[in-house]
């Protein structure tokens, strides 16, 4: 099955850099995902990673280690409406479906 | 299209009642999830459908549960003789199938508010 541990809660400064680290293990790798969560809304998807390395999407980047069974998630130029909860996930099998973690609650402050 | 659909998007119900969501995914889908979310959590799935197949239930929460995809388009999520601990957001997400990131799109959910 699938283990996902991400930390509950962060909080940081506008302006600043945040890391929202993820480790998992599962029983075969398909991929990982980071989805933002807004309070009230539904998830909507931010990454996908496949491979070793960091992929670079604006403001967001995602790294994956598969040796590690480890990813984060990097903001940069945090901005008040970055303040949201963020899921790391795996597949339960194939390419779908998908297994979520608890969520880590970034809290952007002034 | 709109996106992912859910109605009702609340329901607050007694305990003992049966309740009925339905969702509608956007159009060109064929793969359709249902998934749980309590406070703080994340969405916690209980099973999916491929077209009209459900392909896996076996983490649907117990035999009060049940969903249906009649015809591969809409699909209902049924939670019969409810309980306090069933209150919660359910979320339906839709996906093709055998797309690359297998990439879920969710819909606003359905609060559901049992008393």
């Amino acid at each position: 099955g699938q283990n996902i541990d991400q930390p509950t809660e962060m909080t940081a400064t506008e302006g600043a850099i945040v890391q929202i680290n993820c480790t998992y293990q599962t029983s075969g790798f398909n991929g990982l995902f980071w989805y933002q969560q807004h309070a009230g809304e539904a998830p909507t998807f931010l990454s996908y990673n496949v491979l070793d390395g960091l992929e670079e999407k604006g403001r967001f980047s995602s790294f994956l280690s598969r040796s590690k069974g480890y990813s984060y998630l990097l903001l940069k130029e945090l901005q008040m409406k970055d303040s949201a909860s963020y899921l790391c996930a795996v597949p339960l099998s194939g390419n779908t479906p998908l297994v979520f973690g608890k969520g880590t609650r970034l809290s952007v402050i002034a | 299209d709109t996106g992912v659909s859910q109605d009702p998007r609340h329901k607050i119900t007694k305990r003992g009642q049966n309740v009925t969501f339905r969702c509608d995914p956007i159009s060109e889908h064929n793969r359709l999830y249902w998934y749980r979310q309590t406070l703080g959590q994340g969405p916690e799935f209980l099973t999916y459908f491929q077209n009209e197949a459900q392909l896996e239930k076996s983490r649907l929460l117990s035999d009060r549960f049940s969903a249906e995809r009649p015809k591969g388009s809409f699909s209902t999520l049924e939670i019969q003789r409810t309980e306090q601990g069933d209150s919660a957001m359910y979320l339906c997400a839709s996906s093709t199938a055998g797309q690359g990131s297998g990439e879920l799109f969710f819909g606003e959910g359905s609060r559901l508010t049992v008393l």
